[in-house]
């Protein structure tokens, strides 16, 4: 089964820390996203990349940065966590074949004390 | 700029009955893909139908069906005879189709709460 996988499920930092949220995909997509949902306000795109080491800022990317090294892995940093950031993160990957829709991960619920 | 709108921030339906989320969006782009997505309490996304903005029928995927009607720049859900597994968030999504620019805009979501 093709899979979108992120690393935690939940986690829990600091105002000021430097936070990793990761994310592999095994379906060999191009194209791999970043978007933070918050209730009321549905998803709102981060970044995303079309490939490897490229990537473009979306609606959001103020307190953000990203780095695709990899075709199937593509990370979303918080260069110094803020209260306002606490958020759930969902990451999604699809192909270039416009009709296929995208495909997400689990998510991670990131709260930020 | 894309934008999609859902109008409905709650919609309440009895078992077996069928139901309409709205969703209008607004493109100057002449290709375009319009996707649902569903959310349970779970928190996953599920893909569940698409309609190419050149497509001439409306696409229908099982109990799913899109109702498009490009002049008027609508692309409602009809689900027929829902479920209690029904109840989940529900988002209009347009992608812009071709070129380097792949991104997928939202809208804020219908809440579907399934009644027994």
């Amino acid at each position: 089964d093709v899979k979108v996988t992120q690393s935690s499920r939940y986690l829990v930092k600091r105002t000021g820390e430097k936070v990793f949220l990761e994310c592999v995909q095994d379906m060999d997509h191009e194209n791999m996203f970043w978007y933070r949902q918050d209730p009321g306000l549905g998803l709102r795109l981060i970044y995303f990349s079309y490939d490897v080491k490229m990537k473009e800022k979306g609606d959001i990317p103020e307190g953000y940065s990203v780095s695709r090294e990899k075709k199937e892995r593509f990370s979303l940093i918080l260069e110094s966590a803020s209260t306002n950031q606490t958020s759930m993160y969902l990451c999604a990957s699809s192909s270039d074949v416009p009709h296929y829709g995208y495909t997400f991960g689990s998510g991670t619920r990131l709260t930020v004390v | 700029a894309q934008k999609i709108t859902q109008t409905q921030p709650g919609m309440f339906v009895q078992e077996k009955e069928a139901v309409t989320l709205d969703c209008t969006y607004d493109t100057s782009d002449q290709s375009y893909g319009l996707f649902w997505y569903k959310q349970p309490s779970s928190g996953e996304m599920i893909f569940l139908i698409y309609q190419g903005s050149y497509d001439e029928q409306n696409a229908t995927e099982g109990r799913y069906s899109l109702n498009f009607q490009k002049a008027r720049k609508s692309a409602n859900l009809v689900i027929s005879a829902s479920q209690l597994g029904d109840s989940a968030m529900y988002f209009c999504a347009m992608r812009k189709r071709g070129g380097s620019n792949y991104k997928l805009t939202f809208g804020k979501g219908t809440l579907l709460t399934v009644n027994p």
